[in-house]
């Protein structure tokens, strides 16, 4: 089974400055990886997904993730945070589970934007 | 214009009372789902329906019903409602294939009291 983890519970930065949120995903196969944010009292908006090719990904809003296959790793990445992206991320992975395809998402990294 | 809908955005039920969301979609999708997901939580997969057929998470609670009446209408039954579950509950869809973005609802927020 699938498994998806995320380090980081909160983090904290300032408005410009870059971004880094780290995932490190299990799964037997190559996997397809996503990237999900939530606002409060929101649903998830997809940022960015991987499949194959390119493992460096765009994703809307200027996040961009990349793929390392040696470090079982799918970290996303901002090059200057805006305070409106202080939301909760979710990286999640889909596997192949009891049922057929399942998304198999991370704990969570909230991420708090300083004036 | 919103394509996952899911009604009603907060719903309060009492302890045993049964309680029904419901999650209507416009994007005729194959694969309807439903997630849990508890305060500073990830969300966790109930059941999903590709089409008609009905799969069943392993650790669902028998608690929690599915149905699918058709292919725009989902709803999710608490039979009886614990003090536990008292969560939000995300619906999403997908067209089919695993390659496809999910889409989902803006969810709906239960209390337990």
């Amino acid at each position: 089974a699938q498994s998806v983890t995320q380090p980081d519970i909160h983090i904290t930065v300032s408005e410009g400055a870059s971004l880094e949120l780290r995932c490190n995903y299990s799964y037997g196969a190559t996997p397809y990886l996503f990237w999900y944010v939530q606002s409060p009292g929101q649903g998830l908006q997809l940022l960015l997904k991987y499949f194959s090719g390119d493992t460096l990904v765009q994703g809307i809003k200027g996040f961009e993730a990349e793929f390392k296959r040696s470090q079982s790793s799918f970290n996303l990445r901002k090059p200057s945070v805006h305070w409106s992206d202080a939301a909760e991320y979710f990286c999640a992975v889909e596997g192949y589970g009891n049922a057929g395809n399942m998304l198999t998402f991370g704990g969570g990294t909230r991420l708090m934007v300083k004036p | 214009d919103a394509m996952v809908i899911q009604n009603p955005r907060y719903q309060v039920t009492q302890f045993g009372k049964p309680v029904t969301l419901s999650c209507s979609q416009t994007l005729n999708h194959n694969v309807m789902y439903w997630y849990q997901q508890k305060s500073s939580q990830a969300p966790k997969l109930l059941f999903h329906y590709y089409d008609k057929d009905f799969n069943n998470e392993a650790d669902t609670p028998d608690n929690f019903q599915s149905r699918r009446p058709n292919t725009s209408f989902c709803f999710l039954d608490i039979r009886s409602p614990g003090l536990g579950d008292a969560a939000m509950y995300l619906c999403a869809t997908r067209r089919g294939p695993p390659n496809e973005k999910l889409f989902f609802g803006s969810g709906t927020q239960l209390s337990v009291l």
